[in-house]
């Protein structure tokens, strides 16, 4: 059971737009940064968004983040197949000091 | 460029210890903290340790408290993770992951991962 709250699943067609849901609470979300990773299959995972809605560089303007309260959203737009993978929101959470993770959301392109 | 390389996974059985080495390369070591972070087999990802640049501060998963250790040797650009006790449970891939700021206290993102190096504990 993880912290933070995510969807097992999202699909959506090439060039569509998606978005996965992240709720946590205010020892987590509610006051502190979001971040987003990519997880391709058998690989790393990669940071995508940090602080809520920036990305680090390299990584394209399809991918957007924002929080609101204790929920934060991953948007992806023009979405192609090689988007396929596991998303995972984390964040800092002050009463356990440590990080969380969601349970990650597996993204399939039609 | 930023390279993080962990070793020292493998099999064990229950009970037994294993530590396990990031060694890091392309940045300077001692000014960024850094995690262990593990991926059991079909899973999502779970934070297990951080430990501050210098050292001096240090925090863990409840589940691993008290049974693991974080540790580092700035002289060696190496981070360790000393794990103890071991079950079933905390059969995953671990990887080691840097801090996106120097300095930072815990929480930051991490930037860099390494590849991961595996530990089965089976009897």
């Amino acid at each position: 059971q993880s912290v933070l709250t995510q969807p097992p699943s999202v699909s959506a067609a090439p060039g569509q737009w998606v978005t996965i849901s992240c709720s946590g609470s205010n020892s987590n979300i509610g006051n502190n940064y979001v971040s987003w990773y990519q997880q391709l299959p058998g690989t790393a995972p990669k940071l995508l968004i940090y602080d809520n809605n920036n990305r680090p560089s390299g990584i394209p303007d399809r991918f957007s983040g924002s929080k609101s309260g204790t929920s934060a959203t991953l948007g992806i737009t023009g979405l192609q197949t090689g988007d396929e993978a596991d998303y995972y929101c984390a964040t800092w959470d002050s009463s356990l000091s440590g990080w969380v993770f969601g349970g990650g959301t597996k993204l399939t392109v039609l | 460029q930023v390279q993080l390389v962990e070793s020292g996974g493998g099999v064990v059985q229950p009970g037994r210890s294993l530590r396990l080495s990031c060694a890091a390369s392309g940045f300077t070591f001692n000014v960024y903290a850094m995690h262990w972070v593990r991926q059991a087999p079909g899973k999502g990802l779970e934070w297990v340790a951080f430990i501050s640049y210098d050292g001096s501060n240090k925090y863990y998963a409840e589940s691993v408290k008290g049974r693991f250790t974080i540790s580092r040797d700035n002289s060696k650009n190496t981070l360790y993770l000393q794990t103890d006790s071991l079950r079933a449970e905390d059969t995953a891939v671990y990887y080691c992951a840097r801090d996106q700021r120097a300095y930072c206290g815990g929480d930051c993102p991490s930037d860099h991962w390494g590849q991961g190096t595996p530990v089965s504990v089976s009897s």
